[in-house]
């Protein structure tokens, strides 16, 4: 049972670039969600779905979209990549009958130069 | 204002200290409350949930006063491995999975 697993763990973009960092559960939780976290900032919420198909944006949305086409998984696009968005991101899947018991992943470290 | 404020530290304290971190939220509508701890460049995990009557777990004592807005977390006799940041956690909506996480306040227990 491998939890929630995130990919890469490290990156480096130019400003301008896309990529995706890829989140996927194995638990069959119906929530996840995406957070950055920055200095003296804590965490942000950035998009989340209630279950496949359903997204919704977070506190900080602006820059990033995301899909949910299996329960699985939860990918989060950088559109065009800035230095603002230079960031520690958590993907994070939560159970329906647990709502406050997040389970994270260990992180995606970009740096956007 | 933030949705949920924490002081955040450093506390320094030595083994054995007993330390207390609050919280306060500004939406009296929140039903949910959690503390997390975060140790150095690692993901967040969850440490207890916060209840009404409070709760209990070993070392760890979790306070809600919903009248006030305030959480609290107290740790008893400070170990070296309770080294780390303590996250204060609302559940925003019901059925979203949506938490609102403080900035954290760092602990920093020494030998």
């Amino acid at each position: 049972n491998a939890g929630v697993t995130q990919t890469p763990k490290f990156q480096v973009l130019k400003t301008g670039q896309s990529m995706t960092l890829q989140c996927a559960q194995d638990m069959n939780h119906e929530y996840m969600s995406w957070y950055r976290q920055d200095p003296g900032m804590g965490l942000r919420l950035i998009h989340y779905s209630v279950g496949a198909g359903i997204t919704d944006q977070g506190e900080v949305p602006n820059g990033y979209n995301v899909s949910r086409s299996t329960t699985e998984d939860f990918p989060l696009r950088l559109l065009s990549a800035a230095p603002s968005q230079t960031s520690v991101y958590f993907c994070a899947s939560t159970p329906w009958d647990r709502e406050g018991e997040a389970f994270f992943g260990q992180g995606t470290r970009l740096t956007v130069v | 204002r933030k949705e949920v404020e924490q002081d955040p530290g450093p506390f320094n304290v030595p083994e054995g200290a007993t330390v207390a971190f609050n919280c306060t939220y500004s939406n009296s509508a929140s039903q949910s409350f959690f503390w997390y701890r975060q140790d150095c460049r690692k993901e967040p995990k969850l440490l207890m949930s916060v209840y009404s009557s409070g709760n209990e777990d070993g070392r760890f004592t979790a306070q809600l006063n919903r009248a006030s807005q305030y959480i609290s977390l107290l740790i008893r006799d400070s170990k070296l491995s309770d080294s780390a940041t303590y996250l204060c956690v609302v559940y925003g909506s019901s059925n979203t999975g949506k938490l609102i996480f403080g900035q954290g306040t760092t602990l920093q227990v020494k030998p």
